[in-house]
């Protein structure tokens, strides 16, 4: 399984914008890059996705590089609620159907200071 | 908007006991997912069913067994309980619209005590 590598843990201020990096240098053509956040006691949710473009969601937007090697999560103004464990997961969308396991690596624990 | 349900939210159990858990998805999703957290570390994918049929198999143990019911519940069940299986277990569900599933959706979780 192609890995990803995220910092452990990065600090932002409250109302500002947070930008999490991940490396996927083996990512493979058919790999698409989820993101999932984990809040305090609570179980993963879904943040976004791509494969090649950058897009944008109500909750982020997601940079992907031209090469796919590496990608940036960004939240445009962090508030308190968005403290929690990011995790960067990519996922072969042509395996299983489309129902493809998540695997979870070390995600980065956003801490959002007042 | 209706979400995945767990119970029990809460299970506390002697060692060598058994315990079942079970998961109730979003109406019309049709695949289910069992991830363990252990506590401190990452979820890590355990099992996962689609159309009531075992789809993927991750790293879970012989003692514990899990099945997709006619109505897409599934339940996990585990036995001879050790103290290392006390974790956080969550299910997630996701619907195949068009053979591709992008989003899991999860629920709270059942804590599981080992004493």
């Amino acid at each position: 399984d192609a890995k990803t590598t995220q910092p452990n843990s990065m600090e932002s201020n409250e109302e500002e914008p947070v930008h999490l990096p991940c490396n996927h240098s083996t990512i493979s053509g058919t790999d698409y890059i989820h993101w999932y956040r984990q809040l305090p006691s609570q179980g993963p949710e879904y943040v976004i996705h791509g494969l090649t473009s950058n897009v944008n969601n109500r909750m982020a937007s997601l940079a992907i590089a031209e090469d796919r090697k590496s990608s940036t999560l960004i939240l445009h103004r962090a508030t308190l609620r968005d403290a929690a464990v990011y995790y960067c997961i990519l996922r072969d969308e042509r395996s299983n159907f489309g129902n493809e396991k998540l695997t979870f690596g070390t995600g980065t624990r956003l801490t959002i200071i007042p | 908007a209706a979400g995945v349900i767990q119970s029990p939210r809460h299970l506390i159990k002697e060692k060598r006991e058994t315990a079942t858990l079970k998961c109730y998805p979003i109406p019309r999703h049709d695949t289910v997912y069992w991830y363990q957290q252990g506590p401190g570390q990452d979820p890590q994918f355990l099992i996962s069913f689609y159309e009531k049929m075992q789809s993927d198999k991750g790293s879970i143990p012989d003692r514990f067994s899990a099945q997709q019911f006619s109505d897409y519940h599934s339940e996990l069940n585990m036995s001879s309980l050790e103290l290392g299986d006390s974790a956080l277990y969550f299910c997630a569900s996701s619907p195949l619209a068009g053979g591709l599933s992008h989003e899991q959706f999860f629920g709270p979780g059942t804590r599981l005590t080992v004493l």
